[in-house]
């Protein structure tokens, strides 16, 4: 079956240790994208990749890096700079730059508590 | 900045009411326009593409005003299981690619 697969589902890290949160796609998709959600609130983007080796910076990137090595593959990095890191993140792909109608496909998130 | 504007809620409504909500946004070139349902701790799932037409998809319609830059969507009959959170998407062109921005969602409560 094709999805995307986020792990881990929890994660726990101590305040001031950097967190790399996977994200895995079989779809074949273009882009991919990361968002982190808080309660009671919508999806904000982090970043964004819209092919191998580029992403560009969302509403929301300060305190986190990716990369984009492989169409697969774009994980991302919480770093320490965060401030307040612990939120719901969510990493979504979608098949086409320029289609119209180029619905986002999630994957099931993972929940990062920093202590 | 892009904006995408959703009455928070909670629609509280019976078994069997229709229930509609409405999203506005600010770019005015928006380009296309989604519905996606997220449960409680879960991750958002499409529910149906908005097209400027309006569209149909059993118990759910969802339109598009241009003019007034809104979305609807009118669930009919509703269930149960139609109890979820509904986020409005905004798909605005950058630089060659789609970038979405989302509302921050209705929460919808059915009871028995």
């Amino acid at each position: 079956d094709g999805g995307i697969t986020q792990s881990p589902k929890y994660l726990f890290r101590k305040e001031g240790q950097n967190v790399t949160l996977s994200c895995e796609q079989n779809l074949n998709h273009d882009a991919m994208y990361w968002y982190r959600q808080d309660p009671g609130q919508g999806l904000r983007l982090i970043y964004y990749s819209q092919i191998v080796n580029d992403f560009q910076k969302g509403d929301i990137a300060e305190g986190y890096s990716v990369s984009r090595e492989k169409k697969e593959s774009f994980p991302l990095t919480v770093t320490s700079a965060q401030k307040n890191p612990t939120a719901f993140y969510l990493c979504a792909s979608s098949s086409f730059r320029l289609a119209e109608n180029n619905e986002q496909f999630f994957g099931p998130g993972t929940r990062l508590t920093v202590l | 900045r892009k904006e995408v504007e959703q009455d928070p809620g909670p629609f509280n409504v019976p078994e069997g009411a229709t229930v509609a909500f409405n999203c506005t946004y600010s770019n005015s070139a928006s380009q296309s326009f989604f519905w996606y349902r997220q449960d409680c701790r879960k991750e958002p799932k499409l529910l149906m593409s908005v097209y400027s037409s309006g569209n149909e998809d059993g118990r759910f319609t969802a339109q598009l005003n241009r003019a007034s830059q809104y979305i609807s969507l009118l669930i009919r009959d509703s269930k149960l299981s139609d109890s979820a959170t509904y986020l409005c998407v905004v798909n605005d062109l950058q630089g060659g690619s789609y970038i979405p921005t989302f509302g921050r969602g209705t929460s919808l409560i059915v009871h028995p």
